[in-house]
């Protein structure tokens, strides 16, 4: 149980396009959401949090108009990178907590988005 | 806002060899959690911990949450060449559903 699925796990994009990552849990309602990047040989750092039905939380330092997230469902969120620039080359991970067989699950994580702008 | 640091940054062990890391915190923690990254993967879960001097084994995996709350180790039995990857702890504080992450210990086995 607890799957989370992301998508794609790569894509290439051409400078000033925008593009949307999917994050989706597979067995389980994810009241919360959370998409993280993470630069080569550096840990997690936390850009969102969303809940299901409300604006996203973004952290300090994080435009929320550039990286546009979307938690529409219990088992679906979404991340637009808008008008996508190099430096947004990066991996993008989400991962999702919520209700399990009626417990609360830890969060369970996709495999990751490698985006690359070019 | 809330550090986890963990120590050590990187290790080189042979095979069969026990590993053991540590993440400690300026602040206390409520859960503590740790998980494996394999290169282009998302981290997956190891081991939960919910209780101050909990022990939690997972197979070859034991974990500890600290007395203080500030601190938990990660020891990993006879290791083989799939134990390699990067091994993070996190943690969440009381009334904050997000995860701080530490900095990682990156783990390779020499044959």
């Amino acid at each position: 149980g607890a799957v989370v699925s992301q998508h794609p796990s790569w894509v290439i994009c051409k400078s000033g396009t925008s593009v949307k990552i999917e994050c989706r849990s597979l067995d389980f309602q994810a009241t919360t959401m959370f998409w993280y990047r993470q630069f080569p040989k550096q840990s997690l750092m936390l850009m969102a949090t969303s809940n299901e039905g409300s604006k996203a939380t973004y952290e300090q330092g994080v435009e929320k108009d550039k990286f546009l997230i979307n938690h529409a469902s219990l088992t679906l969120s979404t991340l637009t990178v808008t008008s996508a620039h190099p430096e947004d080359s990066s991996f993008y991970i989400c991962s999702a907590r919520g209700l399990l067989d009626g417990t609360n699950t830890e969060a369970f994580f996709g495999q990751g988005t490698r985006l690359t702008v070019v | 806002g809330q550090q986890l640091n963990q120590s050590p940054q990187s290790m080189f062990i042979q095979e069969g060899e026990d590993v053991s890391m540590n993440c400690t915190s300026s602040s206390i923690f409520n859960t503590w959690l740790w998980y494996k990254q394999e290169p282009g993967e998302g981290p997956v879960l190891l081991i939960a911990l919910y209780k101050a001097g909990e022990l939690t084994s997972n197979g070859r995996l034991t974990a500890q949450f600290g007395i203080t709350r500030k601190d938990s180790f990660l020891n990993i039995s006879a290791s083989i060449p799939s134990d390699v990857g990067i091994y993070f702890c996190a943690g969440t504080y009381f009334g904050n559903e997000k995860l701080t992450f530490g900095t990682g210990t990156r783990l390779t086995i020499i044959p």
